[in-house]
């Protein structure tokens, strides 16, 4: 099974900030890697798929980038919405498995 | 407006059976693939299992975890995706959500239903 691992597992950040979440994959994944967000008490939304295509919907302060084993998602300037938790899932192979998570608080 | 909606969570003893549906509207459902994802309570994501479209031939994958307990299927015809949930242990406690994806990604999230395994 491929393990994906997160960094920071914590962050505590203010409105504005520019915040940057790292996703490692214990082997290669290709660019079949994508991000998630999840607000407390709802249900996890699709943020960035293939690494670094944003989906339809989603603001424009997202990014993501990498392939291989190493990867990132980028907040350009952060927004009161965006606190939450944030979850890389590979799909190069099953099982999919997601990250750790990545929980954005703020400072 | 897409949308899925879970039904069939509740408490059940260990060891019964619970069967989950997710019924989904606002997109084509029988091109997506139609997963299922699961989160115990204050951890994080885990996958469960999904069923191809029948594009893909319609074949099923499962987690470790749960492979030969639960069986995943879908009726085209009325939009509907099955989880089905055999032999459960109080580590299938957990929210239960159901997912439709039409690359390789969970792009669409219902709202989750919750299964407690308790005695």
């Amino acid at each position: 099974d491929i393990q994906m691992t997160q960094s920071p597992s914590s962050l505590s950040a203010s409105v504005g900030d520019r915040v940057t979440i790292t996703c490692r994959a214990s082997q290669s994944i290709s660019s079949y890697l994508n991000w998630y967000q999840q607000k407390p008490g709802k249900a996890p939304k699709l943020l960035i798929y293939a690494a670094s295509s944003l989906q339809s919907g989603v603001p424009s302060r997202f990014s993501g980038s990498g392939s291989g084993t190493d990867f990132t998602l980028t907040i350009s300037s952060l927004q009161p919405e965006d606190f939450a938790t944030y979850y890389c899932q590979q799909s190069y192979s099953t099982p999919c498995t997601f990250g750790p998570g990545t929980k954005v608080d703020i400072k | 407006e897409v949308q899925l909606v879970e039904s069939g969570g509740g408490l059940v003893q260990p060891g019964r059976s619970l069967r989950l549906s997710c019924t989904a509207s606002g997109f084509t459902f029988g091109d997506y693939a139609m997963s299922w994802v699961r989160q115990a309570p204050g951890k994080g994501l885990e996958w469960v299992g999904f069923i191809r479209s029948k594009a893909y031939g319609g074949t099923t994958e499962y987690a470790a975890s749960v492979k030969g307990r639960f069986t995943i299927s879908r009726d085209d015809s009325k939009s509907i995706a099955y989880l089905q949930m055999n032999s459960l242990k109080t580590e299938d406690t957990a929210v239960y959500y159901c997912t439709g994806g039409y690359g390789d990604s969970f792009d669409y999230w219902g709202q989750g239903t919750l299964v407690t395994v308790s005695s």
